[in-house]
């Protein structure tokens, strides 16, 4: 069956470290993945978009990585600050054009200064 | 740039009335709206997909007499709940895309309670 995992629901890191956050999938062949964030009683806002012929992307203290070997996804968040603390979401891209998201659960990221 | 609007953010209604959503792209035109659903400490799930000038696409397991789609427009998009029950209070999201290819961009969400 297909699936999409963000195997922490939850992580608590100190603020400063490094947040990684790990996207898996199964059984999807996606064109992009693309990485959300999404606070309490809000949408979605875009942060990042990865294809699949790319290895590693970057955006200010972003990072993502993309091996469609492994079918994972790592989205890092340098010198972390209380303010990342939000709900950070995984979706995959399945067909070029305006196709809908394929999303995960998403991972409820908290920084503790 | 890339602004999505919804009205109302929050909207509490009775059961057995109808409530309707906007979802408006503010500075560019949207080929394609998206409207999800989002119950607590889920994801995102896909309800319909709406062209203008279209028939909406609906997924598995969405009822199309029950949600109506309208997108008249390539700015607006409506989500109609009709009838609605205390099961269908959740998180609606609406996204749109054609700014860029892939990319959809996320309204704020409207909170309906049905009580």
């Amino acid at each position: 069956s297909q699936k999409i995992e963000q195997n922490s629901e939850a992580l608590n890191i100190q603020e400063g470290k490094t947040a990684t956050l790990t996207c898996n999938y199964t059984n999807y062949s996606p064109a992009y993945l693309q990485w959300y964030r999404q606070d309490p009683g809000r949408g979605p806002v875009f942060l990042l978009l990865i294809r699949e012929n790319e290895k590693e992307k970057r955006k200010e203290r972003l990072k993502v990585t993309f091996d469609t070997t492994l079918k994972q996804s790592l989205f890092h968040i340098t010198a972390s600050q209380p303010a990342d603390s939000a709900t950070y979401l995984c979706a995959l891209v399945l067909n070029s054009g305006n196709t809908p998201l394929v999303f995960g659960k998403g991972t409820r990221l908290s920084v503790i200064a | 740039g890339a602004v999505v609007s919804q009205h109302p953010s929050r909207v509490i209604c009775k059961s057995g009335t109808s409530v309707k959503i906007e979802c408006r792209s503010l500075d560019f035109q949207a080929t394609t709206m998206f409207w999800y659903r989002q119950f607590p400490k889920q994801s995102l799930m896909l309800m319909a997909t709406s062209n203008e000038g279209s028939k909406a696409t609906y997924e598995q397991g969405v009822e199309k007499d029950k949600f109506l789609i309208n997108h008249a427009s390539l700015t607006l998009s409506t989500l109609t709940v009709t009838s609605a029950h205390p099961e269908d209070s959740s998180f609606y999201i609406c996204s749109a895309a054609g700014l860029a290819e892939s990319l959809e961009y996320f309204g704020p969400g409207t909170r309906l309670t049905v009580t």
